[in-house]
């Protein structure tokens, strides 16, 4: 079992709706996880980080995480075509950080 | 000067040559990681140094040598590699020591061809 599993996409939205990225991670340990943003060729830039159970929003984006379901979620609303890149999800556990395979979000005007 | 930077930014290289990778942290962090990046794969941790002390070596082929300097510098030395190390070598940094964990601010990365 893949210890932080990704759907690898694509998924496509259309400009303006909302995009809806999942992750699920198999370790309790984790106390924290980050989404990245990948753009072809670059590197992963963070956006958005949560350590409790709950949402957190920052603009457009919401970080949702749920430790008993061991889920965690990213919402982009409002959804751009800039917003076309993979999106990583990373779980952190006291001696090591995971990442999964990320998942390639496209927004088509 | 951007957070983390790395050169080159791409590297082509023979299978018998040796050649060295640059990462250099202007963020006052104190852990530095070199990462693999294939396609369609996951990001691959190879090399944790925490204090400039080498703390996790992830069943990395001896063909890749890490060096750490000081704390704001990393090398990875190359020799000898084959044609499916050709990947985004990926460097980053973090703040290590905070209760809850903290994120790794990554370079732009190599992208590495071997021949």
């Amino acid at each position: 079992q893949k210890e932080v599993e990704q759907n690898s996409g694509p998924l496509s939205v259309p400009e303006g709706a909302i995009a809806s990225l999942n992750c699920t991670y198999s370790d309790r340990g984790s106390q924290s996880f980050f989404w990245y943003r990948q753009y072809s060729g670059k590197s992963p830039e963070l956006i958005m980080f949560i350590y409790s159970n709950g949402d957190k929003e920052d603009g457009r984006f919401t970080a949702q995480l749920n430790k008993a379901s061991q889920y965690v979620s990213l919402l982009i609303r409002d959804s751009q075509p800039s917003d076309s890149a993979t999106y990583l999800c990373a779980g952190r556990a006291p001696d090591k950080l995971i990442f999964g395979t990320g998942t390639r979000l496209q927004v088509f005007p | 000067e951007t957070g983390v930077t790395q050169t080159p930014r791409h590297l082509v290289m023979g299978m018998t040559n040796k050649k060295s990778l640059k990462c250099e942290q202007h963020l006052g962090h104190n852990a530095m990681y070199w990462y693999k990046q294939s396609a369609k794969k996951p990001l691959e941790l190879m090399f944790v140094y925490n204090f400039k002390e080498q703390t996790e070596n992830n069943s990395v082929p001896s063909r890749f040598s890490p060096e750490c300097p000081n704390s704001s510098h990393l090398f990875l030395h190359l020799h000898t590699l084959q044609p499916e190390d050709s990947a985004l070598y990926l460097c980053a940094s973090s703040q290590e020591g905070a209760v809850l964990g903290t994120p790794l601010h990554f370079g732009n990365g190599t992208r590495l061809t071997v021949t």
